[in-house]
């Protein structure tokens, strides 16, 4: 069985900050997948970065990036220069059938 | 622009009337996926299908059916809805390919149950 791990329920960024949600995953296959997905109050989840396990650099998409430790099965998401618009929850998922963990409140605040 | 739409955006049923939330997508994609999602809760996996293989997830309520007669539509059937189902209803895409592992979603349907 596959489980995603958020400790933050919640995280305060002040605008233009860098801030770092974090992720750990447990999984027993071999080659998977890690994704973040922001959910903005309207309620669509909209795609943000993947990592693949096999990749051998760390992925970035812009401001998003991705601090992926294998060894410590951590796939933390970093945002750098926060907007007032990234105030949202965020989901760490996994794998094909993408398994949620319990989501991030992120708050930007000016 | 190719995308996942799922209708409507919002539906109120009564309790134990039967339900039905559509999903349709211009992707081609190959799998798709119906979520439920409880409010400041994660999405919850219902079930998916795989071309026309049917998977249902262990622990979703017999009460939930869903059916895909083509590749572009996926409908969720809720046979007797109660209280309890009141959700949002996340539909998601994938092409299922080598290296090619994003889920699309649609923008969900807000379920309410009087």
């Amino acid at each position: 069985a596959q489980k995603i791990t958020q400790t933050q329920p919640g995280m305060f960024v002040q605008e233009k900050e860098a801030v770092t949600l974090d992720c750990t995953y447990d999984t027993s296959d071999p080659s998977y997948g890690l994704f973040w997905y922001k959910q903005p109050s309207s309620g669509e989840m909209i795609f943000l970065i993947y990592q693949g396990s096999y990749d051998q650099q760390n992925a970035t998409e812009g401001r998003y990036s991705l601090n992926f430790q294998k060894a410590r099965k951590s796939a933390n998401l970093v945002i750098s220069a926060s907007q007032l618009g990234d105030s949202a929850m965020y989901f760490c998922a996994a794998t094909d059938k993408l398994i949620f963990g319990t989501g991030t409140r992120l708050q930007v605040f000016p | 622009d190719a995308m996942v739409i799922q209708n409507p955006r919002y539906q109120v049923t009564q309790f134990g009337k039967p339900v039905t939330l559509s999903c349709s997508q211009t992707l081609n994609h190959n799998v798709m996926y119906w979520y439920q999602q409880k409010s400041s809760q994660a999405p919850k996996l219902l079930f998916h299908y795989y071309d026309k293989d049917f998977n249902n997830e262990a622990d979703t309520p017999d009460n939930f059916q869903s059916r895909r007669p083509n590749t572009s539509f996926c409908f969720l059937d809720i046979r007797s809805p109660g209280l309890g189902d009141a959700a949002m209803y996340l539909c998601a895409t994938s092409r299922m390919a080598m290296g090619e592992r994003r889920l699309f979603f649609g923008s969900g349907t807000q379920l309410s149950v009087l």
